[in-house]
């Protein structure tokens, strides 16, 4: 089942802004994960951020976790159009199993 | 390059007549996964394979089985697709995790089946 919640469920922004997501969940995990799926595609990973860190960059990537609020954002800088795409943080609670939030849909206008 | 691959792309399927979807990997990982991903919802876990152990989600239907033959294919085995079963197929792997440690995992294009 659904771990949690992701806001917004749309954002778009014009080229070169940046885009801050967020996820919830419900319960204590090992770890939270970011995926990105353009349109009738695969998910491609992009950040893992354990549980006892509160900070993670990769690129113009910035993910952050606060787990005594159960929550994440990931924030994409200086955004392109090829960065449209549907955006869903997963969560690991033990082993391997990832629990997918509902999923942020970016539109970046250029 | 190292990738997961699964075939057919595109599939459709009358109702009720059984459908198998298939996925390989070069990535040489011992997990192995299958979600749905019904249009506009997030994946949803059906099962996985650690190695040749077999995991069912509590909530996956009957009609949904798997095999995984030898570490490179697995495949997804519909039994009698109802039109509620209309969706993309995804296989996934990772590493397999130990202790604490947990693994990005590898998605493959995705499988859309449609139910006529």
């Amino acid at each position: 089942s659904q771990q949690g919640e992701e806001d917004p469920q749309a954002l778009s922004i014009q080229e070169g802004e940046n885009a801050t997501m967020n996820c919830s969940y419900k319960t204590s995990i090992n770890n939270l994960q970011w995926y990105r799926q353009n349109s009738g595609r695969g998910l491609v990973h992009l950040i893992l951020i354990r549980s006892n860190e509160r900070e993670k960059h990769s690129g113009r990537l910035r993910v952050t976790l606060d787990t005594s609020k159960k929550s994440s954002s990931l924030l994409i800088t200086a955004s392109r159009a090829a960065d449209t795409a549907s955006y869903f943080c997963a969560t690991v609670r033990y082993g391997n199993k990832l629990v997918f939030g509902a999923g942020t849909i970016l539109r970046v206008k250029s | 390059d190292a990738m997961v691959i699964q075939n057919p792309r595109y599939q459709v399927t009358q109702f009720g007549k059984p459908v198998t979807l298939s996925c390989s990997q070069t990535l040489n990982h011992n997990v192995m996964y299958w979600y749905q991903q019904k249009s506009s919802q997030a994946p949803k876990l059906l099962f996985h394979y650690y190695d040749k152990d077999f995991n069912n989600e509590a909530d996956t239907p009957d009609n949904f089985q798997s095999r995984r033959p030898n570490t490179s294919f697995c495949f997804l085995d519909i039994r009698s697709p109802g039109l509620g079963d209309a969706a993309m197929y995804l296989c996934a792997t990772s590493r397999g995790a130990s202790g604490s440690s947990s693994y990005e995992q590898y998605f493959g294009p995705g499988t859309r089946l449609t139910v006529t």
